[in-house]
């Protein structure tokens, strides 16, 4: 099992504040890095497949750049919203079909 | 969209019992995951599936066994329940075999065994 890291374990904001988290991984054997928004009895749901080194990619509010060469990727949520509260999850996969997770990071946005 | 169901959000058993996960995709994907989600760690492959009656295991199969007669379904058996099975189950699809494809989560189900 392949470690994969996320930091911080859990975060606090006001509403409209910008926050980042990150996600440690191997920095071998890279295959694709995924994002995923995780709210309380929901079903996890997917943000970004990240794949090539220098890799950006955004969707409204929130964003995620990728190191592969170092082994991480931030995620950035800019102007929290109450909406936003959630638990977000990477996974590191080497190929196949395995997905590594982390514990993942949890947020909540106060209003 | 493409939707995962789960046959039970929370279910209790006893400890011996034989448990039966149902997961049940609507997109026509290959590829089928269970995963197992417990405190402090994170989501961990039981078992997968890329084709109908193929299998394999993932990190942690032990004291689980899967079927997969149909295409779109996915059961997860815990053939005699013990209470270190109590977790959150998630079930999961993605399109194709060996691509970066996005894994589409169902509900998940929380099985308390007693």
């Amino acid at each position: 099992i392949l470690n994969v890291e996320q930091s911080p374990q859990s975060l606090h904001v006001q509403e409209g504040d910008s926050t980042n988290f990150t996600c440690s991984f191997p920095s071998s054997n890279f295959y694709a890095l995924h994002w995923y928004r995780w709210e309380t009895a929901k079903s996890p749901e997917a943000l970004f497949v990240m794949t090539l080194n220098g890799d950006e990619k955004k969707k409204g509010r929130i964003s995620a750049t990728l190191n592969t060469k170092e082994g991480y990727s931030y995620l950035y949520i800019k102007g929290s919203q109450p909406e936003d509260s959630a638990t977000y999850l990477c996974a590191f996969q080497t190929g196949a079909n395995n997905l590594f997770f982390g514990t993942g990071t949890r947020l909540t946005v106060i209003p | 969209d493409v939707k995962v169901t789960q046959s039970s959000r929370y279910l209790v058993k006893r400890t011996g019992e034989k448990v039966f996960l149902e997961c049940v995709q609507d997109m026509d994907h290959e590829n089928m995951f269970w995963y197992r989600q417990d405190p402090g760690l994170g989501l961990r492959l039981i078992y997968f599936s890329y084709d109908v009656k193929m299998k394999e295991k993932g990190d942690i199969p032990e004291g689980y066994s899967v079927s997969r007669e149909k295409k779109e379904r996915f059961s997860l058996i815990l053939e005699s329940a013990s209470t270190n099975q109590t977790s959150m189950y998630l079930c999961a699809s993605s399109l194709l075999s060996g691509q970066r494809d996005t894994q589409y989560f169902g509900p998940g189900t929380r099985l308390t065994v007693l």
